[in-house]
């Protein structure tokens, strides 16, 4: 188990709706980077952050947003719901932006 | 280009045989290819790493094998028991990227007792 905690664990909106997913990152990371796992398939990268600035973007539309705190937690935004949008939110921290990346559990979001 | 290909999408061993599991890329930036083993519910965890520097690199009974030149590289994994059920991902990275991992599909592996 990593020390990574993502929360909440599941969550159901409806098309239109907005969502806030949180995460805290392992003790001694500053670099948080999230990860959109639709059924079946692999993680696709949406963005990372580093000392509390976006450092490197996928290829996800603007209301797909993020932050993160001075404790280096972070949270994904994402506005406008699409039924799309239905995946495994996963977050992952590093020891910095070009360090190995250790995975939470996931947030599991279902758009109906 | 910024793709990873892996293959198969799924396979079925019996206990103690050796698993393969194929990755092919096209980014000749990528110079970080890890593997991750993922179960139901969790997330990917990190298994074994190569750089291209090498040709192969063992740790236990995981062996990534990797052929600059073809840009494939392969994870083989020795004496599978029950308990490595699981899907695996390859992945890709360069320096210019950073950890922003490129994965490929994945492959859903069952080790039949």
């Amino acid at each position: 188990e990593t020390g990574v905690t993502q929360s909440p664990t599941h969550l159901i909106k409806t098309r239109g709706q907005q969502v806030t997913l949180r995460c805290s990152s392992q003790s001694g990371h500053n670099t948080v980077s999230w990860y959109q796992q639709a059924l079946g398939q692999g993680p696709q990268f949406i963005f990372q952050y580093y000392r509390e600035e976006e450092n490197g973007r996928g290829n996800f539309p603007p209301r797909f947003s993020g932050l993160q705190f001075p404790n280096y937690s972070s949270e994904l935004n994402v506005n406008a719901l699409e039924l799309d949008d239905s995946a495994l939110y996963l977050c992952a921290s590093s020891f910095g932006p070009n360090e190995k990346l250790f995975f939470g559990s996931g947030t599991q979001l279902s758009v109906l | 280009q910024q793709q990873v290909k892996q293959s198969p999408q799924s396979l079925i061993v019996q206990k103690g045989g050796i698993p393969i599991i194929n990755c092919a890329y096209e980014n000749t930036a990528f110079d970080y290819f890890p593997w991750y083993q993922q179960f139901p519910g969790k997330g990917p965890a990190l298994l074994i790493a190569i750089r291209p520097d090498v040709s192969e690199k063992k740790e236990g009974r995981f062996t990534i094998s990797f052929n600059k030149s073809a840009k494939q590289f392969s994870l083989h994994i020795m004496d599978s028991q029950p308990g490595d059920s699981a899907t695996y991902f390859c992945a890709a990275s360069g320096e210019t990227s950073g950890s922003r991992l490129t994965f490929g599909e994945g492959t859903q592996l069952t080790v039949n007792p």
